[in-house]
């Protein structure tokens, strides 16, 4: 069964146009994760939270905001995506606060027209 | 500043043979972990297996086991009698204890070949 579910697998927004992208798990973990991969890249860290203590990466723009109602759901909002903004976005948890991050979903594709 | 190197940007390997992906880093911190995680395409990304820096003894999952040299900050891993489900992206990443960032390689591609 998954347990990190990320919606959409895919998702085409147009240039500027605001999109929100949305994880949600089922294992209870306190910390989540949210990691952009572009093209043969590794993955780089957005944000994560900690229960609801959100913690933004320094070099993560300001048009990438996130949202966690609650334990099991968390959002990533880009405000105003530019090309550049196209890529694979991973949404991972963890159980242990200072260990990596366990259970990753499928990602969601982002592409901009 | 943290970083981490994967030298080798894809890899072949006959299936039942074993192949070792190579994985350095650069850090002048001394407790810290090291992870191999697996990407097949189009799935999920895989935690492998993780090593604390603190144990000298090399960490072993079934078929993977890495080569630890702390003094060398080199993190290879081997892959033992190797299956085509074994063809993927590997990442090498690194954590500093108590902090929640990971640093990525740049990954390795392996091939299994039948």
């Amino acid at each position: 069964d998954a347990m990190v579910i990320q919606n959409p697998r895919y998702q085409v927004t147009q240039f500027g146009k605001p999109v929100t992208l949305s994880c949600s798990q089922t294992l209870n973990h306190n910390v989540m994760y949210w990691y952009q991969q572009k093209s043969s890249q590794a993955p780089k860290l957005l944000f994560h939270y900690y229960d609801k203590d959100f913690n933004n990466e320094a070099d993560t723009p300001d048009n990438f905001q996130s949202r966690r109602p609650n334990t099991s759901f968390c959002f990533l909002d880009i405000r105003s995506p530019g090309l550049g903004d196209a890529a694979m976005y991973l949404c991972a948890t963890s159980e242990d606060p200072s260990g990596p991050p366990q259970h990753f979903g499928d990602g969601t594709r982002l592409s901009i027209l | 500043a943290q970083t981490v190197t994967q030298s080798q940007p894809e890899m072949s390997v006959q299936e039942a043979e074993t192949v070792t992906l190579s994985c350095t880093y650069d850090t002048s911190e001394s407790d810290y972990y090291l992870f191999w995680y697996k990407q097949p395409p189009s799935r999920q990304m895989i935690l492998v297996i993780r090593q604390e820096a603190y144990k000298q003894q090399n960490a072993t999952e079934n078929r993977f086991s890495v080569n630890f040299q702390k003094a060398a900050k080199s993190f290879s891993l081997k892959i033992s009698d190797s299956q085509l489900g074994d063809a993927a992206m590997y990442f090498c990443a690194y954590s500093l204890k108590g902090t929640y960032k990971y640093i990525f390689g740049t990954g390795t591609r392996l091939k299994v070949l039948a």
